[in-house]
């Protein structure tokens, strides 16, 4: 079936670094892709999305390019503050059914230090 | 706009008793509904799904139950807490499934932080 794999974490990195988190993902189709973001205590965000290849999703610094030829949907940021420290989600969209169930990544705690 | 509310916030319960969780959606009609747990430090586990009311489907099997009693309104209950229920529960919703980004994106409640003891 259909599945999201992300890079184990922690992810530390001292503030105004560059971020990348690794999303690659396994689809029988061409699913939609998603990263979320979950700040302790609280539920998840959307951050960005991506419906079709090359389309890139970007938001609050943050951008990620859906690679339909590596099967990927990489995070990156180009400065990172200690207020990005959370975990975030990879997911794509299970078109298996028509349910809009999401399928989500393991999650990725980043910690960004002053 | 769509808002999402989940109710309590937290709660602390001892083994043996009930539990309801509740959730409702404003804004929208007809939407799909969703149930996950998260385990403390753990990824997202999806237990219920319903596309409408009275439709529910369990994705794993388990000491708990969801209803959707009306349109909006989706509960998560159980009869007997076990001390593995104890975690972070999030009630999510979405848009009826389309093709798009933007009508698969599934928008998050604040959770209610449980624990069993």
């Amino acid at each position: 079936g259909d599945s999201v794999t992300q890079m184990e974490g922690p992810v530390t990195l001292s503030e105004e670094a560059f971020l990348t988190i690794n999303c690659t993902y396994t689809a029988t189709g061409y699913p939609s892709l998603f990263w979320y973001v979950q700040y302790p205590g609280e539920g998840l965000q959307l951050l960005l999305k991506a419906t079709k290849a090359d389309d890139k999703g970007s938001n609050k610094g943050f951008e990620a390019t859906y690679r339909k030829e590596t099967t990927s949907f990489h995070l990156e940021k180009g400065s990172v503050q200690v207020s990005d420290s959370a975990v975030y989600f990879c997911a794509l969209s299970d078109r298996s059914s028509n349910t809009g169930k999401l399928i989500f990544g393991q999650g990725t705690t980043l910690q960004v230090k002053p | 706009s769509q808002t999402i509310h989940q109710w309590p916030a937290t709660l602390v319960q001892p083994v043996g008793s009930p539990l309801s969780l509740e959730c409702t959606v404003e804004g929208t009609s007809n939407p799909n509904l969703y149930w996950y747990r998260q385990a403390a430090g753990r990824g997202l586990q999806l237990l219920f799904y319903s596309v409408g009311i009275g439709q529910i489907s369990s994705e794993v099997p388990q000491n708990l139950s969801a209803s959707r009693p009306q349109d909006r309104q989706f509960i998560l209950s159980s009869k007997k807490l076990l001390l593995s229920d104890s975690g972070f529960y999030l009630c999510a919703w979405s848009f009826k499934a389309g093709r798009s980004a933007d009508q698969e994106t599934q928008y998050f409640g604040p959770g209610t932080r449980l624990l069993v003891l």
